[in-house]
This record gives structure tokens, sequence and C-alpha cells, in this order.
């Protein structure tokens, strides 16, 4: 199983400032999909990003899959205080696996 | 879209008692099942995965069984609980790539 990092792991921030978080791996991904937790609860996908480069946008949130397939990004802009929660990153391996990185805890203060 | 029910949400048990969690998926048909186990509200550890009726896939050694009677049912089992099993367990199901999550089960061991 190849491991994927995340970084931060923690990131405390101001309503209204933007942040990056990032996920990586040694070996190439064929798809990658970003999920976000709250306490309690499962997580919930974001997006699904599959294609060198790709670039996709939900609301204020910016995904970003590395040309060489290895890394993607997540970027939030103006947070807000529901951004708060953990951010996993996922990726499919061989026999229907999606494996997970260890999130980025993300608070965002009032 | 699939809907995952997960019973019981919260568990206290003695160590050395059996357990038995749960999990029925509704909205579709001949689905990949996961157990997964949540530490501390960090990333997601595989532990069990099925692509049909009785036919499990365990990812680590440990003190956890799981079976897959129905199509649609996932139970996660043990005869004699550990303190180190305490955790959020979580099932998912995946028919279509994307990975939907149940509300998960929060299990603590005394």
């Amino acid at each position: 199983t190849q491991l994927l990092e995340q970084s931060p792991q923690f990131l405390s921030i101001q309503e209204g400032e933007n942040l990056t978080v990032y996920c990586n791996s040694s070996s190439v991904f064929s798809s990658l999909q970003w999920y976000r937790q709250e306490p309690g609860e499962g997580p919930v996908l974001l997006v699904t990003v599959v294609t060198g480069g790709e670039v996709k946008k939900l609301k204020r949130l910016t995904f970003q899959f590395g040309d060489a397939r290895k890394d993607s990004s997540l970027h939030i802009t103006a947070a807000q205080p529901g951004d708060t929660g953990l951010y996993l990153c996922a990726r499919g391996e061989y026999g229907n696996k999606l494996v997970f990185g260890a999130g980025t805890i993300l608070r965002v203060k009032s | 879209s699939q809907t995952i029910h997960q019973w019981p949400a919260t568990l206290v048990q003695p160590v050395g008692s059996p357990l038995s969690l749960e999990c029925t998926v509704e909205g579709t048909s001949n689905p990949n099942l996961y157990w997964y186990r949540q530490a501390a509200g960090r990333g997601l550890q595989l532990l069990f995965y099925s692509v049909g009726i009785g036919q499990i896939s365990s990812e680590v050694p440990q003190n956890l069984s799981a079976s897959r009677p129905q199509d649609r049912q996932f139970i996660l089992s043990s005869k004699k609980l550990l303190l180190s099993d305490s955790g959020f367990y979580l099932c998912a199901c995946t028919s279509t790539g994307e990975l939907f999550f149940g509300e998960g089960s929060r299990l603590t061991v005394l």
C-alpha cells in the first residue's frame, strides 16, 4: 500500500483567510478523491480528480491534480467557520480499495 | 444515491466481551462494502472489504472479523474485545467509484 501524506496536519485560521492543504505520494495516482468529515459523522466526497493538471472548482474550493499525478492540493478562498472539519484525500488501489491519508484538521475561527 | 445505515451509533463494552456492528445499504445492488476504523479524528484505516456475498478480504491482522451474509449487509464482529479496539468504525459502500459512508459507530472498550 502506497502512503498518502497530507500536510499540514492541523491548521487554525481566522475567517476570511485563504489556505491550501496538500496530498502527496511517491507513486502515481490513477485518480484521487477529496473528502470532508465533520466530527461524529462519516466523510463526504467533495471531488474526484483524474487527469494530470486538472483543476476543479467547487464554490470557494479549488482542487488541483499535479501534472505527474503524484500530488494534489485543495485551496480554500475566504474561509468560513462552516469549512471547519477534517479534510481527507484518498486514492484507489488494486482490489477496489480506497486508501486514505491521515487528514488535515482545519479550524476556522470567527 | 446510496444510503448506509449503521448501528449501534454508540457502544460501551467491557474488555473480553463480544461485538457486533451492523451495516445495511439501500439504493444500490452488488456494491463493494468496506469497514474502516478511525482513531482520534484522523485518517481512516481500512479493515475489511467485500466485493460480494461471502467474499471478505482482510487488510490487517487483528482481533476483528467481518461477514457479508446478504448483498447489502455487512457485519463487523469480535469474540473478545481488546482495549485497542476502541475507535470510530465506519461502514462504506461504492458501486460507481464514489465512496458513501455511514454515520459511524463509536466503540469504547473499558
